[in-house]
């Protein structure tokens, strides 16, 4: 079935440091992949959002390439802030598969002044 | 618009009482989700409807029934409280159309705690 690993955390960077975690997906047709956020005592939000092979999404700084070849979704920041700490998640959707979302377990991340 | 709202945010049971976690969208999707998020475990879905009147199981089921009598509004129900229940507890929903990609919107969470 479809899945989605996420790279272990927690993730703890400086401000201004380079942000990458890692998401690599196994699905059977063709997903859409997505980064979601969840800040601390929040509900998870969309930060971005790639369709088809070779698209990138980005937002808020973070960008992520669909890169079909290497089944991956890699999440990026050149530059992170302390108002990034939060947990993300990635996950996938077949079209024209089940109704669900499939999440990657998350990576928490703490920035530090 | 307020998008997903869930009552209430917080709660305690004790062992073997029940309750019902309300969840309400008024962004017309026809899709919502029940999630459960525990530390290490990432998101859980519990049961799901695709539309007014219709749910499903997710992966962990047991212990939890919902209805989903009305389409702006999803309930989760815990008929007798265990302490393995004590989780934060998401609602999402999501509208379908061919070609749009698939995104879920979710609630703030509701925290459990059974004694």
């Amino acid at each position: 079935g479809d899945s989605v690993t996420q790279m272990e955390g927690p993730v703890t960077l400086s401000e201004e440091a380079f942000l990458t975690i890692n998401c690599t997906y196994t699905a059977t047709g063709y997903p859409s992949l997505f980064w979601y956020v969840q800040y601390p005592g929040e509900g998870l939000q969309l930060l971005l959002k790639a369709t088809k092979a070779d698209d990138k999404g980005s937002n808020k700084g973070f960008e992520a390439t669909y890169r079909k070849e290497t089944t991956s979704f890699h999440l990026e920041k050149g530059s992170v802030q302390v108002s990034d700490s939060a947990v993300y998640f990635c996950a996938l959707h077949t079209q024209g598969g089940s109704e669900k979302l499939v999440f990657g377990k998350g990576t928490k991340l703490t920035v530090n002044p | 618009n307020a998008g997903v709202t869930q009552t209430p945010k917080f709660r305690v049971l004790k062992t073997g009482q029940s309750m019902t976690l309300l969840c309400a969208q008024d962004m017309n999707h026809e899709y919502m989700y029940w999630y459960r998020q525990d530390p290490g475990m990432g998101l859980r879905l519990i049961h799901y409807s695709v539309g007014e009147g219709t749910t499903a199981k997710g992966e962990v089921p047991d212990g939890y029934n919902v209805s989903r009598l009305k389409k702006q509004n999803f309930l989760l129900g815990l008929e007798s409280a265990a302490p393995s229940q004590t989780s934060v507890y998401f609602c999402a929903s999501s509208y379908t159309q061919t070609g749009i990609p698939y995104e879920q919107y979710f609630g703030p969470g509701t925290r459990l705690t059974v004694t």
